[in-house]
């Protein structure tokens, strides 16, 4: 089967660092990909790993671990409009290659 | 200029009326997909189109059918709303099912079942 953990919710300071942590099990896994959602609006496409390592993009950075199945998304000098749900989504090989997501972890920026 | 358009945006429908709602993409994409998004649980998958008149169920399909006639269209239908169906629903879409190849998301339809 599929399973993808993530915390629920978080909460940090303005200017602050923040990591949101996404554990998955998967059979045939085929790349991870992050969204970031805003309240009431479609996901939007963050960040894209296949290989081990670090993908840094501005303020935004994503690790992934594919023997410990496990990513994280490391939010930089965050700013209020960064409070949004952070989706962690996995890619199989099989399934027409589908997007399983996790349920998402709520972010909350405080001043 | 958006590339997928989902309509309507909000819809209330009483308990056992049928509802459709429409996907309509202008990218050309092969790939089209129907998720529902409630508390709890994020995204689950109801059915995806790999191709015109291709389909397959997702997840959480009992209740729902598709169809998709065209390459720009995907139609999801409740064949007889229940208040379990209350949610939002989005489409994606996706170029290919190739490794970095991502969703594309609409802006979603929220439809409420009394």
């Amino acid at each position: 089967g599929q399973n993808i953990d993530q915390p629920t919710e978080m909460t940090a300071t303005e200017g602050a660092i923040v990591q949101i942590n996404c554990t998955y099990q998967t059979s045939g896994f085929n790349g991870l990909f992050w969204y970031q959602q805003h309240a009431g609006e479609a996901p939007t496409f963050l960040s894209y790993n296949v290989l081990d390592g670090l993908e840094e993009k501005g303020r935004f950075s994503s690790f992934l671990s594919r023997s410990k199945g496990y990513s994280y998304l490391l939010l930089k000098e965050l700013q209020m409009k960064d409070s949004a749900s952070y989706l962690c989504a996995v890619k199989n090989r099989g399934s027409q290659g589908n997007l399983i997501f996790g349920k998402g972890t709520k972010l909350s920026v405080k001043p | 200029d958006a590339g997928i358009t989902q309509s309507p945006r909000h819809k209330v429908t009483e308990t056992g009326t049928p509802v459709t709602l429409r996907c309509h993409q202008t990218e050309n994409h092969r790939y089209m997909y129907w998720y529902r998004q409630d508390p709890g649980h994020g995204l689950r998958l109801i059915h995806y189109s790999y191709g015109v008149k291709d389909t397959d169920k997702g997840e959480v399909s009992d209740g729902y059918s598709v169809s998709r006639s065209k390459t720009e269209d995907f139609l999801l239908t409740l064949e007889s709303a229940t208040s379990s169906q209350t949610s939002v629903y989005f489409c994606a879409i996706s170029e290919s099912k190739g490794a970095g190849d991502g969703y594309t998301f609409g802006s979603g339809t929220r439809l409420t079942v009394v």
